[in-house]
């Protein structure tokens, strides 16, 4: 696609229910970044797929967190037995080949992110 | 571990003000530098990157920054600011390891209002 595509773009969950987001990426672009940002605490990384590698999943907050990449392309991220601590806005970002110095390879293009509200 | 600071969280100026915002980071190998805009209701978009060459990187909408690896600085600046330059602004960092990179951290924002 044109951009980078999540849904939904609003969720409000109950305390203990389980959520999925999830992110279409740009066509092509083989990395794939989640961030969460919340107020005063930034952009907070949570995981990064890049190519075929294993990901880098040194960010989720816990082991109710997880994320998938199916077939290079779209992503999961689910949050299991939610809480209200895990309210925040969910970014999704892709760029091209990771790599060559000077390249756009690390220009990471954003979604407009899925806000979550556990009440 | 790697990490981005931005130590101004607010910063009021009024239009035609100079701006400067303080961007450290801590690594000692070979960084890729961005800062990343966030204007009112739209997404996180590119402001500009340095990969290498000169230190002193032009983006858009006259904005710049340098590079001072002595420092671990990649400080954002502009000479003038205007209403339109209110938004969050996210300093960010990767590590380059022979052309292979890990992944973008980001600082934790600091918000620009240009009183007009």
């Amino acid at each position: 696609g044109a951009g980078v595509s999540q849904s939904p773009s609003n969720k409000v969950t109950e305390k203990g229910k389980d959520v999925e987001l999830r992110c279409d990426p740009i066509s092509g672009h083989t990395a794939l970044y989640w961030y969460r940002q919340s107020l005063g605490q930034g952009l907070e990384f949570l995981i990064y797929f890049q190519g075929n590698s294993a990901p880098d999943k040194s960010g989720l907050p816990s082991d109710r967190f997880s994320a998938e990449r199916t077939g290079g392309s779209v992503s999961t991220l689910t949050i299991q037995r939610t809480q209200q601590e895990d309210s925040a806005v969910y970014l999704c970002a892709s760029s091209p080949r990771s790599g060559a110095l000077g390249s756009g390879a690390n220009v990471l293009t954003f979604g407009a992110g899925s806000r979550l509200t556990v009440l | 571990a790697q990490s981005v600071s931005q130590h101004n969280h607010h910063v009021i100026l009024s239009e035609a003000a100079s701006l400067e915002l303080g961007c450290n980071y801590s690594y000692g190998g070979t960084v890729n530098l961005f800062w990343y805009v966030q204007y009112p209701g739209q997404h996180l978009q590119l402001l500009l990157k340095y990969f290498s060459g000169d230190p002193l990187v032009k983006g858009i909408k006259g904005f710049e920054a340098e590079f001072i690896k002595s420092k671990f600085s990649f400080n954002l600046r502009k000479p003038s600011v205007q209403w339109s330059d209110t938004a969050e602004y996210f300093c960010a960092v990767n590590a380059n390891y022979g052309g292979a990179t890990n992944k973008l951290i980001f600082g934790t924002g600091t918000l620009l209002a240009v009183q007009p």
